[in-house]
This record gives structure tokens, C-alpha cells and sequence, in this order.
């Protein structure tokens, strides 16, 4: 089976602080993706990684950044966390898909993060 | 560009009823299509895909979801509700390079 685990399940954190969210998967994916989960509004990809080193914003990359020096783990760095960025925190991995080849595309998610800024 | 629209963010039903979930897609290329589901503080899980071939896809736990390309849905169904299926469910589409789009969610609700 496919395993992503993520550092921590529920982290509390103050504005201001640096935070580092931990993810790591166990089947030799290339692509790593970052999500957060808001209600109502569904999952929105803050960055993802399709190689180490390699990194592409995603569609809510503001107050974010992510590190990826070794395959299998991929981070997301708070800066300086604010309060709008309380939310659920969701990594995901894949396979690479060639441009013209098939697959299927299917992420594998881990459990979360659910951070709260106070 | 590619977009998912789910129809209600919140469903209920009576145990043994049908379930429908609502998922209508854009895309500028072939789709491939996905429902997962989410139970409280888990992440998600797969529950089926449609990539090519047949468009009645079976997925697990009893659910399954057919590919309408003329009408651009992937609407996902259960002919009886169980307590156990209470979840959030999202569908997704194929977005750019090894991308997902996911859908608002939809928050099914099972009561007695």
C-alpha cells in the first residue's frame, strides 16, 4: 500500500512563528503536491514538486514556500504564520505521467495537518 | 482549462435511500475523472477513477459513477445508503501536467 504520512496531526502555532510542515511517501513518487482544505471551498494547491529540487507554484503560493531535498519528503514552510492561514494542510503524492503517454494521474493523501494559528 | 462544479455542498438521505452526488466537469482534453471521499480528520481516499474504456465505473464500498461526455457529468451513486457512508466527497479531473482539479465537496449526511 501506498503510505504518505504527515508530521503532525494538529499543530497550534503563534503569528509570527515559522512553521515547518513534515510529509514523506514510502512508494518512490516523483510528484509531491501541497494542498490546504478550507470549508466551502474545496482543495486548493499551494505547490508542488514533480522532482528533488524541482518546484512549481500552485494556485495559492502566498505566505508559502516548500523545500523537496530528497524524494520521499517534501516540506511546506510557514514563514511567518498568520492567522488566515489556520487551516487543514493535506499532502498528496503521484507518479510522473509523460506528456503524451497514459496514467492515470491518482494522488495518494496523507492523514493532514490541522494548524491553527493564534 | 479545466474545472470541476459540484451540485450541493450538502446531501441527506435515509439509510437504505439512494445516494446521487452531483459532478459536472470542464475540460480541453480527454478527461480523466475521480471521486474521493473524507471522513473526519482523515485524509482522502480514492473511491474510483475513470481514465478510458468502459464509463461505468465500480468503485469501493458499493459505489459506482458513469462518464456522460454529452452532458460532461461523472455523477456519483449508491443504490443503498449506509450509516457508514457518511463522509465529505470531492471529484476531481485531470488539470494541467500531472495535475488534479477538485471540486468544493459535497458533505453527505445519513440519518436512521
Amino acid at each position: 500500500d501506498v503510505k504518505v504520512t504527515q508530521s503532525s496531526r494538529y499543530l497550534v502555532k503563534r503569528t509570527g512563528e515559522k512553521v515547518f510542515l513534515e510529509c514523506v511517501q514510502d512508494m518512490d513518487h516523483e510528484n509531491m503536491f501541497w494542498y490546504r482544505q478550507d470549508p466551502g471551498l474545496g482543495l486548493r494547491l499551494i505547490y508542488f514538486s514533480y522532482d528533488v529540487k524541482m518546484k512549481e507554484k500552485g494556485d495559492i503560493p502566498e505566505g508559502y514556500s516548500v523545500s523537496r531535498e530528497k524524494k520521499e519528503r517534501f516540506s511546506l514552510i510557514l514563514e511567518s504564520a498568520s492567522t488566515n492561514q489556520t487551516s487543514m494542510y493535506l499532502c498528496a503524492s503521484s507518479l510522473f505521467v509523460a506528456r503524451l503517454a497514459g496514467g492515470s494521474h491518482e494522488q495518494y493523501f496523507g492523514p493532514g495537518t490541522r494548524l491553527t494559528v493564534t | 482549462a479545466q474545472s470541476v462544479t459540484q451540485l450541493g455542498s450538502h446531501v441527506s438521505v435515509s439509510e437504505g435511500a439512494l445516494v446521487l452526488l452531483r459532478c459536472n466537469y470542464s475540460s480541453s482534453v480527454p478527461p480523466y475523472l475521480f471521486w474521493y471521499v473524507q471522513y473526519p480528520n482523515q485524509g482522502l481516499q480514492l473511491l474510483l477513477k475513470y481514465t478510458t474504456g468502459a464509463t461505468l465505473v465500480k468503485g469501493i464500498n458499493g459505489f459506482e459513477a458513469e462518464f456522460k461526455k454529452s452532458e460532461t457529468s461523472f455523477h456519483l451513486t449508491k443504490p443503498s445508503a449506509h450509516m457508514s457512508d457518511a463522509a465529505e466527497y470531492f471529484c476531481a479531473v485531470r488539470g494541467g501536467y500531472n495535475k488534479l482539479i477538485f471540486g468544493a465537496g459535497t458533505r453527505l449526511a445519513v440519518h436512521p
